[in-house]
């Protein structure tokens, strides 16, 4: 049974950069699509970006430019780097697995989520 | 801000039917998903391309899509379908989006 294994620094300053990374037991990157969706307090999800396995990447387009999504082939992890943080990114971030079959797609698998608090 | 729409809460009788619904133009054109949330807990995939269950999802629960809306049937609701539900798709752009989210409680 394929998990996903999540961690990264939960407090942060204004201006700092996170950076998350997930890692994937008992399965291969290789044929999905490997995602960061994130939950500020109270509020609903908010999907930031993918990667396949080859490092090809899709963000949303309120956020592309502060972050980065990549992908450990080796490690079987891939990571999320999000820019000059406000305090309008404090969210619960979530990794999770993508897959696509033609013209259905979903996310089948989530971590456990990280609360990450950007303060000063 | 999402482009699909869901009311904030709706109530359900124990062993009752609920319908919960989203709307959004791009579901003309791309199929919904819908997502269950508990509280302090991942959301997970009940439903998938209209009305298709995951493995594990409970048959009291169906898909259905006309239009521009999205829907999200518990039949026979439990205690446990009580949570947060999303529904999640693509954008006018392909991008995905989530819906506002609706909480559901059973009564």
């Amino acid at each position: 049974q394929v998990q996903l294994q999540q961690w990264g620094a939960g407090l942060l300053k204004p201006s700092e950069t996170l950076s998350l990374t997930c890692a994937v037991y008992g399965g291969s990157l290789s044929g999905y699509y490997w995602n960061w969706i994130r939950q500020p307090p109270g509020k609903g999800l908010e999907w930031i970006g993918d990667s396949n396995q080859s490092g090809s990447t899709n963000y949303n387009p309120s956020l592309k430019s502060r972050v980065t999504i990549s992908v450990d082939t080796s490690k079987n992890q891939f990571s999320l780097k999000l820019s000059s943080l406000t305090a309008a990114d404090t969210a619960v971030y979530y990794c999770a697995r993508g897959w696509v079959r033609g013209v259905l797609d979903a996310f089948d698998i989530w971590g456990q989520g990280t609360m990450v608090t950007v303060s000063s | 801000s999402s482009e699909l729409t869901q009311d904030p809460a709706v109530s359900v009788a124990l062993g009752q039917t609920v319908r919960i619904t989203c709307q959004g133009d791009s579901l003309r054109s791309y199929y919904a998903n819908w997502y269950q949330q508990k509280p302090g807990q991942a959301p997970v995939n009940v439903i998938y391309g209209k009305n298709n269950r995951p493995s594990g999802t409970p048959d009291r629960f169906s898909g259905s899509s006309s239009g521009n809306t999205a829907s999200l049937t518990i039949t026979g609701a439990q205690a446990e379908d009580e949570a947060d539900y999303y529904c999640g798709s693509r954008d006018s752009s392909g991008y995905h989006v989530f819906g506002t989210g609706t909480k559901v409680t059973v009564l």
